[in-house]
């Protein structure tokens, strides 16, 4: 079975500061794929990053950084000098590669991120 | 279309009566999902097609839920006998092909009210 994890319901922050949202995955798979989504307060999901179980090289893309580390199965999500538009609930999702596991995105339960001015 | 089109929007009804939802993908994409994100929830699972075919129909939580999809295109999820407990955003999804590292592309949703 396959299970998202994500620890913070709520996280809320000052415009500038830094911040991180944790999540931490369970899969039997060897091969898997990891997702973060972005759901703005208007209600739509966005893909914002997909990472292979096997390529552990974190990711930069512009203020968003991604460190995963498979030796403790997490897939922490950082936003640097966070801005008010960065409210938002995310969500992070697993997916197997097999080809029950792989049928679907296995989802956490999403933390609501409030950036303050 | 440009995205994953869902309608209605927003969908209010008396309960005991039956509604249907409608997605319509992106073109070209071969694999469509529905989810159900309740009140300050995740997203749960519903059932996935690949084609017309729906190889996991696992997450519907009863009987009064159905799905179909025709053409490898558009899908209906229907709700029988609806129930308040039915009150929920539901969203569809899809993707290029089903292979587990191709991301879902998500519509806006339902917004479906059971009174």
């Amino acid at each position: 079975a396959q299970k998202v994890t994500q620890a913070q319901t709520e996280i809320s922050v000052v415009e500038k500061e830094d911040v991180t949202l944790d999540c931490v995955y369970e899969t039997r798979d060897t091969t898997y794929y990891l997702f973060w989504y972005k759901q703005p307060p208007s209600g739509e999901l966005v893909f914002l990053i997909r990472r292979n179980s096997f390529d552990e090289q974190n990711e930069i893309s512009g203020r968003y950084s991604w460190n995963f580390q498979k030796s403790t199965s997490s897939f922490n999500f950082t936003i640097t000098a966070s801005q008010v538009v960065d409210s938002a609930v995310y969500f992070c999702a697993l997916s197997g590669a097999g080809e029950t596991s792989g049928s679907r995105l296995t989802f956490g339960e999403g933390t609501q991120l409030t950036v303050n001015p | 279309g440009a995205g994953v089109s869902q309608s209605p929007s927003n969908k209010v009804t008396e309960k005991g009566k039956d509604v249907e939802l409608r997605c319509d993908p992106i073109s070209g994409h071969t694999a469509l999902y529905w989810y159900r994100q309740s009140l300050g929830q995740g997203l749960e699972f519903l059932i996935y097609f690949q084609g017309n075919s729906a190889p996991d129909k696992s997450g519907l939580p009863s009987d009064r839920f159905s799905a179909e999809r025709t053409g490898g295109s558009v899908s209906t999820l229907t709700i029988q006998r609806t129930q308040q407990e039915d009150s929920a955003v539901y969203l569809c999804a899809s993707r290029k092909r089903q292979g587990a590292n191709s991301p879902l592309h998500f519509g806006n949703g339902t917004r479906l009210t059971v009174t």
